[in-house]
């Protein structure tokens, strides 16, 4: 099956920073989707993004499909950003989501 | 978006209970799913149904069953709830011919 792997798996910055987060795919997807599980569980949509650029706020995201991989930016960064972020794919002919292990992103005041 | 509902949102159970973990939507979404999670690990899919009477086994195996009598709702069950069943079930669901999907709240399970 496809493989997900998500890139930092910790990052700790500064209240106000800029954040790069990566996720990498082995296999062709069909979606891509990036998540928030906040610190009570929940899963926030972020984007649905199997190709280009999409901008919401102070986050974007960036998925170049022919190389298999996408980025979340999230710029000037507040503590309310801190959780934990989640990729996720599906592969053409596939109807099952595989997600990443996840980069935790804490936000220091 | 959608919203999806999940009740209990925690549950505190004896070993050896039955219990139901209800998940409704209200979106007439025709997928449904339920994931199982470790905290501070990645989601694994246990069950889905791609609508009314249709049920599947997910990549992960579970000992929990569940079913879709409606297309609003699907609620998962374990017959005798053990510790390792402790963990965070999450539902979520989709349109059909759309790939997008949508999380509920998740029900927190403890198993004691």
């Amino acid at each position: 099956g496809i493989q997900v792997e998500q890139s930092p798996p910790d990052l700790i910055l500064q209240e106000g920073a800029n954040s790069t987060l990566r996720c990498n795919f082995s296999d062709s997807v069909n979606n891509l989707q990036w998540f928030h599980q906040n610190p009570w569980g929940q899963l926030i949509n972020l984007f649905y993004i199997p190709s280009g650029t999409k901008q919401n706020g102070r986050l974007s995201a960036t998925t170049v499909a022919t190389e298999r991989y996408s980025l979340l930016y999230i710029s000037s960064s507040q503590t309310t950003d801190s959780g934990v972020y989640f990729c996720a794919a599906l592969p053409f002919g596939n109807e099952k989501l595989t997600f990443g292990t996840g980069t935790r992103l804490t936000i220091i005041p | 978006e959608a919203d999806i509902y999940q009740t209990p949102r925690y549950l505190v159970i004896g070993t050896g209970k039955k219990i139901t973990l209800e998940c409704s939507q209200t979106m007439g979404h025709d997928k449904m799913y339920w994931y199982q999670q470790d905290p501070g690990m990645e989601l694994h899919l246990i069950h889905y149904s791609y609508g009314v009477n249709s049920t599947e086994k997910g990549d992960l195996s579970s000992e929990s069953t569940v079913s879709r009598i409606r297309t609003e709702h699907f609620p998962l069950t374990l017959e005798s709830a053990r510790p390792s069943h402790t963990s965070q079930y999450l539902c979520a669901s989709s349109l059909a011919g759309d790939n997008e999907q949508f999380f509920g709240p998740g029900t927190r399970l403890t198993v004691l």
